[in-house]
């Protein structure tokens, strides 16, 4: 299976900061690649698709990079409602997977 | 806009079969994959399988020789099967979208992710 690593499990940060998520996948995805946000009680929401695109009526202030086997989200100036689980998920390799998450707190 | 709302029993018994349906409201079957994920707190996010609107199916070969998902058109509805459950298999199960695209002219695949989920519905494995 292909193996996707997130990092950092936590990051701490405060309102109005810059946020960088990483996914590392243990082999090649091309750009077949999602991130999800998930709260608490709530379905994953799709953010980020196809590596870069962000998704209907998610925020400018989400992007996402990369290509091959390491990706990155940014969240640009962190809002209240951002604080949240993130997911990658990848569709390129049978079984789809998904990475084990990083969580963002508030500092 | 597309709604999707899991439905099936909260409680199974060890060793009987786990079955879930997914309805889908405001919108079409077609060219879409239909899919099933799991999570659970040992496990995280799972993919399960998925149903494309063809009626071809794919399973997790974790789960393969125990799951079998099925689509009914008629009704806009997806199931799920999972047998011979365990402890293991309590998580919150959720139904979702999933698209992708293949450009014959250009050759290149595109991958929309999984837009639309349902709220997840709790199963619980337990004598």
């Amino acid at each position: 299976d292909t193996v996707l690593t997130q990092s950092p499990a936590t990051l701490s940060l405060s309102p109005g900061e810059r946020a960088t998520l990483s996914c590392r996948a243990s082999q090649l995805v091309s750009t077949y690649l999602a991130w999800y946000q998930q709260k608490p009680g709530q379905a994953p929401r799709l953010l980020i698709y196809d590596a870069s695109n962000r998704a209907t009526g998610i925020p400018a202030r989400f992007s996402g990079s990369g290509s091959g086997t390491d990706f990155t989200l940014t969240i640009g100036s962190l809002e209240p409602e951002d604080f949240a689980v993130y997911y990658c998920q990848q569709r390129d390799n049978w079984p789809y997977t998904f990475g084990q998450g990083t969580k963002l707190e508030i500092k | 806009q597309v709604q999707l709302q899991e439905s099936g029993p909260g409680l199974v018994k060890p060793s009987e079969t786990l079955s879930l349906t997914c309805t889908v409201s405001g919108g079409s079957i077609s060219n879409y994959f239909w899919t099933w994920n799991r999570q659970s707190p040992g496990k995280g996010l799972e993919w399960i399988g998925y149903v494309h609107h063809s009626g071809s199916t794919n399973y997790n070969p974790s789960l393969k020789s125990r799951v079998s998902i099925s689509l009914d058109t008629s009704k806009s509805q997806f199931s799920l099967k999972l047998s011979s459950v365990t402890a293991a298999d309590t998580a919150v199960y959720y139904c979702a979208r999933d698209r992708d695209h293949y450009d014959s002219s250009s050759g290149l695949y595109y991958y929309y992710g999984m837009d639309v989920w349902g709220q997840g519905t709790t199963v619980t494995v337990s004598s």
